[in-house]
């Protein structure tokens, strides 16, 4: 199985600050297309997690482009260029090139 | 607006059997792979089960496989999940997920305990 590992697993922020979330493979997550299998998902607090970035680095339909993601192959990082108040919860990531697909630990953002 | 809505979830014993429901509109159900991915409580996210548009292809957990059926029935806009021989480490919100990726329903409680 392939192991997504992320750090920090917290993070706290001040609001307007940018933020960084690091998650790594343990393969490659580049497929045969060009496209590298990695997502991005939110979970706030007593809801399911929502989808923020897919492919690496295409920002979901309504995601605020302080969204962004980045990176190829096993290295990936989400950064959030000034963070609101509305961006706390657990960040986590995914990958689907390859059964079963496995999530990153998660990384909780809370607001300082 | 896509929606997905859970149901079949609550409290069996050990060894006992369940099946979940996920109910689909707003999109066209049947164009798409749906998922199940499940998550304990206060824990991570675990993947479950994959299958394909028309029911042709499904994949699970290894530590599923045996014990759980995922099934959809395209007429009704309609996935499912037959549970059985469940275990406490079965306990989880279990939610249904278009494509494995893009949208989530709000989930279903399952609880294995005697």
């Amino acid at each position: 199985d392939i192991v997504m590992t992320q750090t920090p697993l917290s993070l706290s922020v001040t609001p307007g600050q940018p933020a960084s979330i690091s998650c790594k493979s343990s393969q490659s997550l580049l497929y045969s297309d060009g496209k590298s299998y990695l997502y991005w998902y939110l979970q706030k607090p007593g809801q399911p997690p929502h989808l923020l970035i897919y492919e690496a680095s295409n920002r979901f339909s309504g995601v605020p482009d302080r969204f962004s993601g980045s990176g190829s192959g096993t290295d990936f990082t989400l950064k959030i260029s000034r963070v609101e108040a509305e961006d706390v919860g657990v960040y986590f990531c995914m990958q689907s090139i390859q059964l079963p697909w496995t999530f990153g630990q998660g990384t909780k953002v809370e607001i300082k | 607006e896509v929606q997905l809505v859970e149901s079949g979830g609550g409290l069996v014993q050990p060894g006992g059997s369940l099946r979940l429901s996920c109910v689909a509109s707003g999109f066209d159900f049947s164009s798409f792979w749906m998922s199940w991915i499940r998550q304990a409580p206060g824990k991570g996210l675990e993947w479950v089960a994959n299958i394909k548009e028309d029911g042709s292809e499904k994949y699970y957990v290894d530590s599923v496989k045996g014990r759980f059926i995922i099934s959809r029935d395209n007429a009704k806009n309609s996935l499912y999940l037959q549970m059985g021989s469940l275990r406490g480490e079965d306990t989880a919100v279990y939610y249904c997920v278009r494509g494995g990726t893009d949208h989530w329903g709000q989930g279903t409680q399952v609880t294995v305990s005697s």
